[in-house]
């Protein structure tokens, strides 16, 4: 399976301010997407990174609060914008080239904001 | 819409126990089912998918189509096996995954 880089692994941020987070995964993947994992929760899917286009948001998640680039099959970006502390959450990258094989999970991006 | 349940936010059982993590699903189409795992300080990682009908550290789960369940089932816990352990469900065309809300297991000694 893809092997998966993600940085920065944590970071501490003051409110209004933004932080992009990378993935980076050492073969092509069709697929890509960005959850967030607030504490205690389980998994929410943000987005589908699209290589290419603009990216498909979940309910709840806009384009000016989470934009994302997918400029080739094997990177990407979220940034988390204008932050508050209600995002502090750990964000996570994942992979795969199709969903019946199940996908790829990076280490995560432990975000808090002060 | 896609819908992942898993009733048990915690489940304690004694080292040598049996386990059954339950999930059950709602999704009109053909369900891809898989159960992940994260153990304490490590990311999280797929342990299996209902299509291979394989076994992993002697946990399996069959899909039951009637009853729109995939629960997680092995039959001598371990020491080892305490984590969190999320049933997911994809399909369709957007290929995304959902995650339930997560089921803690604690083995106990």
């Amino acid at each position: 399976s893809a092997v998966i880089s993600q940085k920065p692994s944590r970071d501490i941020c003051q409110r209004g301010t933004s932080l992009t987070i990378q993935c980076q995964v050492d073969s092509q993947v069709t697929m890509m997407f960005w959850y967030r994992q607030q504490p205690g929760q389980s998994l929410t899917l943000i987005a589908t990174a699209n290589q290419g286009s603009e990216a498909t948001y979940e309910s709840g998640f806009v384009i000016d609060k989470f934009p994302i680039s997918r400029p080739n099959l094997t990177f990407s970006t979220l940034t988390v914008s204008n932050m508050s502390p209600e995002d502090s959450s750990i964000y996570l990258c994942s992979v795969g080239v199709e969903v019946g094989y199940g996908y790829t999970f990076g280490s995560g991006t432990r975000l808090t904001v002060v | 819409a896609q819908r992942v349940t898993q009733p048990e936010k915690l489940l304690s059982v004694f080292k040598g126990a049996p386990v059954e993590l339950k999930c059950n699903y709602s999704y009109s189409g053909s369900p891809e089912l898989f159960w992940y795992v994260q153990y304490s300080r490590q990311r999280l990682q797929l342990l299996l998918r209902h299509i291979s009908r394989e076994s992993i550290k002697g946990f399996t789960a069959d899909l039951n189509k009637g009853e729109t369940s995939f629960h997680l089932k092995k039959p001598f816990a371990q020491e080892e096996d305490s984590a969190m352990y999320y049933c997911a469900l994809g399909g369709g065309a957007t290929n995304k995954l959902i995650f339930g809300t997560g089921t803690l297991l604690a083995v106990q000694p």
